[in-house]
């Protein structure tokens, strides 16, 4: 597709289940990144990838977030025994070159509700 | 800790009224801005950046921003706003190159009123 796809858009998970989102990033888009998104906030960086490698996760807020993008296109978000604090919309955004900066401006997704009960 | 703050979570306007959105950062080192908007059901697009230049950057809907380093700020403006600018708008720092690990503000609610 022309744009960053996430799935699903939507999700509802009971409190200690296994959840994995989605991203479908633009084609030949090296550089990608996870963002949380809680109700009312900004966007806060989850982690980045340049190609399969993962170069910086520091924003995973916890040993239940693990995300991988092996073959260097399709990333998964995947949050093990969901909790409550979990609930947020998950963002994924791609760019073309290496580092936002090369071209100041990464392409969003429109994003993966979370919702845990 | 580095930070970037709107000051204003909601900003009411009537049609053609101009407007300013406030964004101010904390910085020791050099950084590189930038304004994403996101309208209602859609995705974060990116409006105007500042990576080096000219301080004052504008987009192609009329909107403007000045890098004001003394100030740590970069406020958004327009002169006068349509009701197809009801989005919400987040300012957004970069402090190092190469990582593209942006930091958000918490974002303001521009609501323009007919």
């Amino acid at each position: 597709g022309a744009g960053v796809s996430q799935s699903p858009r939507y999700k509802v998970a009971k409190r200690g289940q296994d959840v994995a989102l989605r991203c479908d990033p633009i084609s030949g888009h090296v550089s990608l990144f996870w963002y949380q998104q809680a109700l009312g906030q900004g966007p806060e960086f989850l982690t980045y990838f340049q190609n399969e490698a993962q170069l910086d996760k520091s924003g995973l807020p916890s040993d239940r977030f693990f995300a991988e993008r092996p073959e260097g296109s399709v990333s998964t978000l995947k949050i093990q025994r969901t909790q409550q604090e979990d609930s947020a919309v998950y963002l994924c955004a791609s760019s073309l070159a290496r580092g936002a900066l090369n071209t100041g401006e990464l392409f969003f997704g429109e994003g993966s509700r979370l919702t845990v009960l | 800790a580095q930070s970037v703050t709107q000051l204003d979570s909601q900003v009411p306007v009537f049609e053609e009224a101009p407007v300013e959105l406030r964004c101010n950062y904390s910085s020791s080192v050099s950084v590189y801005l930038f304004w994403y908007v996101q309208y209602p059901n859609q995705g974060l697009q990116l409006l105007l950046k500042y990576l080096s230049g000219s301080t004052l950057v504008k987009s192609i809907n009329g909107f403007e921003a000045e890098f004001n380093k003394s100030q740590t700020s970069f406020h958004l403006r327009k002169p006068s706003v349509h009701i197809s600018d009801t989005a919400e708008y987040f300012c957004a720092v970069s402090f190092s190159s190469n990582t593209g690990k942006l930091i958000f503000g918490q974002g303001t609610t521009l609501q323009v009123k007919p």
